[in-house]
């Protein structure tokens, strides 16, 4: 079975610009997550969707962080415009119907 | 105060020893816990669940004392394969996971 996939991999990108980040979940799996790790930091929940509605955003920084799963598939995340602060590691996480979450290989993104 | 602490090591031990990581949590409304293990530029990896009942997967066990909001890893028999950060992790009602800062585990010929 095909875990948690993420694209890109990396991206470096100058402060101002706009960056979308992807990730499809497991198959079948309802819930998703997105998470980020900056620097030297625990890895911090930013929201939750329920296929395709959002749960729980309670984490998202501020509203230059905007995040999409249309059709309750995959899910995108696009922080516009990108500041040097939001340079991190960003994971997605799928679940199931209980609470154990799979995480994907995250996103890492460098913000100059 | 952070949500849940940990010791953020490093724990340097010998092949074949047995390792204890301890973890508490803040929110006792908090609902499940889990270990994750992260290895170096990895994505978290889900180690196992925890009950309160305990429980034990192989060389692992893991237990939980919800009075005193306190979270347990016991690795015996360490590999050289068990080096990585663990990661004690907390879900609330909301299903969002909070995580420790990790403890580094450093397994050593």
């Amino acid at each position: 079975e095909a875990g948690v996939t993420q694209f890109p991999s990396h991206s470096v990108i100058e402060k101002g610009q706009t960056v979308t980040l992807r990730c499809d979940p497991i198959s079948g799996h309802d819930n998703l997550y997105w998470y980020r790790r900056v620097m030297g930091k625990e890895i911090k929940f930013l929201l939750h969707f329920v296929k395709e509605s959002k749960q729980d955003e309670s984490g998202m920084p501020n509203n230059r962080f905007l995040a999409e799963r249309t059709g309750g598939t995959y899910s995108t995340l696009k922080v516009q415009p990108a500041e040097l602060e939001d340079s991190g590691v960003y994971f997605c996480a799928s679940s199931p119907a209980n609470y154990e979450q799979y995480f994907g290989p995250g996103t890492r993104l460098t913000v100059t | 105060r952070k949500e849940v602490e940990q010791d953020p090591g490093p724990f340097n031990v010998p092949e074949g020893a047995t390792v204890a990581f301890n973890c508490t949590y803040s929110n006792s409304a908090s609902q499940s816990f889990f270990w994750y293990r992260q290895d170096c530029r990895k994505e978290p990896k889900l180690l196992m669940s925890v009950y309160s009942s305990g429980n034990e997967d192989g060389r692992f066990t893991a237990q939980l004392n919800r009075a005193s909001q306190y979270i347990s890893l016991l690795i015996r028999d360490s590999k050289l394969s068990d080096s990585a950060t663990y990661l004690c992790v907390v879900g609330g009602g909301r299903r969002a996971l909070t995580f420790g800062s990790g403890t580094r585990l450093q397994v050593q010929p």
